[in-house]
Formats: structure tokens, sequence, C-alpha cells
């Protein structure tokens, strides 16, 4: 079993829906949480990041976390053509030696139709 | 753009050939990361630098790779004698030293190596 699970998706929404994405984990050792965006051929993007449990929004971007439950979702309002991408969840625990390495979900490809 | 720069960004090589791949992290990022990105698969972290010291290698890692960061800013990522499972997109990361955005990873655009 994966330490992250993330469903692959494909999600296709039209353009100004209400998107949901969603990681589940079973490492309690996790305490940071992150959501990258990833275009086709690019490298990964940072959009939000949150510590421990909480709710943290920035614009359109909502990030949750449930430590509880072991469950983080972003929410993406107004969702724009220029949204669609792949999304990864990633998180990492308490660093030995400064080492702040990532365990990322498999990612979920978002489209936004026109 | 001050931002981390990887090069190439793509390279075709065929079985048991040599490649390196070189990193250059955002300037004075003294933490340094490659994962390895497969297709339909999110990053695996392969190995971490603190300054010029590696400091942690995943068991991805197999003997025929190897990572330097002689002088603590860019970085080279050899594979000897490259399989077709070597196949994926090589991803680097910088990350600032401490202070509050020190979960910061700033990824650069990757090289994507086929082994034909």
């Amino acid at each position: 079993q994966k330490e992250v699970e993330q469903d692959p998706g494909p999600l296709s929404v039209p353009e100004g829906a209400i998107v949901s994405l969603n990681c589940t984990y079973s490492n309690s050792a996790f305490q940071y949480f992150m959501w990258y965006r990833q275009y086709s051929r690019k490298g990964p993007e940072l959009l939000m990041y949150t510590y421990s449990s909480g709710n943290k929004e920035d614009g359109r971007f909502t990030a949750q976390v449930d430590k509880s439950s072991k469950y983080i979702s972003l929410f993406i309002r107004d969702s724009q053509p220029s949204d669609s991408a792949t999304y990864l969840c990633a998180m990492r625990g308490i660093s030995n030696f400064g080492n702040e390495k990532l365990t990322f979900g498999t990612g979920t490809r978002l489209t936004i139709i026109p | 753009d001050t931002g981390v720069s990887q090069d190439p960004r793509h390279k075709i090589t065929k079985r048991g050939q040599n490649v390196t791949f070189r990193c250059d992290p955002i300037s004075e990022h003294n933490r340094l990361y490659w994962y390895r990105q497969t297709l339909g698969q999110g990053p695996e972290f392969l190995t971490y630098f603190q300054n010029e010291a590696q400091l942690e290698k995943s068991r991805l890692l197999s003997d025929r790779f190897s990572a330097e960061r002689p002088k603590g800013s860019f970085s080279t990522l050899e594979i000897q004698r490259t399989e077709q499972g070597d196949s994926a997109m090589y991803l680097c990361a910088s990350s600032h030293k401490a202070g509050a955005n020190s979960y910061e990873q700033y990824f650069g655009p990757g090289t994507r190596l086929t082994v034909t």
C-alpha cells in the first residue's frame, strides 16, 4: 500500500464549477501538506501548503487538512481553463538532517471545459 | 530569471550508455533534492544535499546512479549503463536552509530521459 493515495482521474468539469481534489495518507508522522500544480512536461509548481490540521485559503484555492481522518483536500472555486493541469498532493514529516523530502501522490489530471 | 534550471531538457540514449544531468539551484539555496517521475506517477525522492554533503539516498538510487554537488552550488546526477527502466523525468528542487518557508521546494523544469 502506498503511503499517499490519490485518485488519478481524469477529472473533467465545466468552467466556473467548484473542483474538489483529495488525498489520503497512512503515515501519522506527516505534518506538512502541500499541493502542487504540474502542467504537461513541466516541473511541479507549489500552490498551497498547510501545517497540521486546518484550512488555508489563497484566492480561488482552499486547502484543508484533517489529520484525524488522514485526509487532505484542495478546492478550486470559479475554475478556469487555465487550471487544467495535473494536481499533486505532497507531504512530509519532521526533517532528518534538514531533509525535507516530500512524498507525493500520483496526481489527478484535471480538465476545465470552456 | 533566478529559478531552478536543469540541463539538458531532453536526452535520448541507447541502453548501456552513461548520461549526466545538471541542476543549478536558486542562488543561495543550500538544500538540493533530486526526484524521479515516471509517467502517471508523482515524483519519488532520490537523494538530498545540504551544501556539498549528500546526506540521504533513497533505496531507488542503485549503484549505477551517482550524484554530486562539489561546491555546494550546482549538482550533477550520473546514470551509468542505462537501462530502459531508467526512462523517466528527473526533477531537481532546491530550498532555503531555515526559516518560516523552509518547507518550500522550488522545482526545475526537469530532464526527460528516454532509453532506447
